[in-house]
């Protein structure tokens, strides 16, 4: 049974690119969210797909923007990156029910903007 | 914003100690549930509460679910080796219950003498 995949593991990036990060949901879920994991800190939500569609948004800038494809898996893209968008990003998939909450999580993204 | 409060940030203690640590939001939460992450690994579900006044167990792991909704508390008795890591406490609000966005603490490190 594969759990959550994300790639690439690791990467650098300068100010002001843009990068797109993957993710594979665990076998048999439907729904992705996305957190952000500053060093040292707990994950924030950035946002969650469903349907292939955005249901709800965390406190980020528009320049976080994301995709779910009809095969359940997702896509984070962060547009124009500033140095405080370094961080681990973190996916999580999940099943809609009472059991929303409970997130099966990936090792994570790691960005690093230079 | 929601926001948790989790102490304490950091526990040093000796194999074989219990362990206890606690969350707290200035906020209602419908569901609280508790993490371990790993180094260079993401989070890994522990426990799940979904009751006011839930005590739930995982093996050496217990947790409960405070009565004003506010809190939670995680208990690890008999500590080995392998329960280092960080522990984060995550709740729901009542409107994210659904869409599945949980708010972090930012953990509590765990170091295990032997």
């Amino acid at each position: 049974d594969a759990g959550v995949t994300q790639s690439p593991t690791h990467l650098i990036k300068t100010r002001g690119q843009q990068v797109t990060l993957r993710c594979s949901p665990k076998s048999g879920h439907d729904t992705v969210s996305w957190y952000q994991q500053a060093l040292g800190q707990g994950p924030q939500f950035i946002f969650q797909y469903y349907e292939e569609e955005e249901r709800q948004r965390g406190n980020f800038p528009d320049r976080f923007s994301g995709h779910q494809f009809p095969n359940y898996s997702s896509e984070l893209n962060v547009n124009a990156l500033l140095l405080g968008d370094s961080a681990l990003y973190l996916c999580a998939s999940s099943l809609q029910g009472v059991s929303a909450g409970e997130l099966f999580f990936g090792e994570g993204s790691r960005l690093t903007v230079l | 914003g929601q926001q948790l409060n989790q102490s304490p940030q950091s526990m040093f203690i000796q194999e074989g100690e219990d362990v206890s640590m606690n969350c707290t939001s200035s906020s209602i939460f419908n569901t609280w549930l508790w993490y371990k992450q790993d180094p260079g690994e993401g989070p890994v579900l522990l426990i799940a509460l979904y009751k006011a006044g839930e005590l739930t167990s995982n093996g050496r792991l217990t947790a409960q679910f405070g009565i004003t909704r506010k809190d939670s508390f995680l208990n690890i008795s008999a500590s080995i080796p392998s329960d280092v890591g960080i522990y984060f406490c995550a709740g729901q609000g009542v409107r994210d219950t659904n869409a599945g966005k949980s708010t972090f603490g930012d953990g509590t490190t765990l170091t295990v003498k032997p």
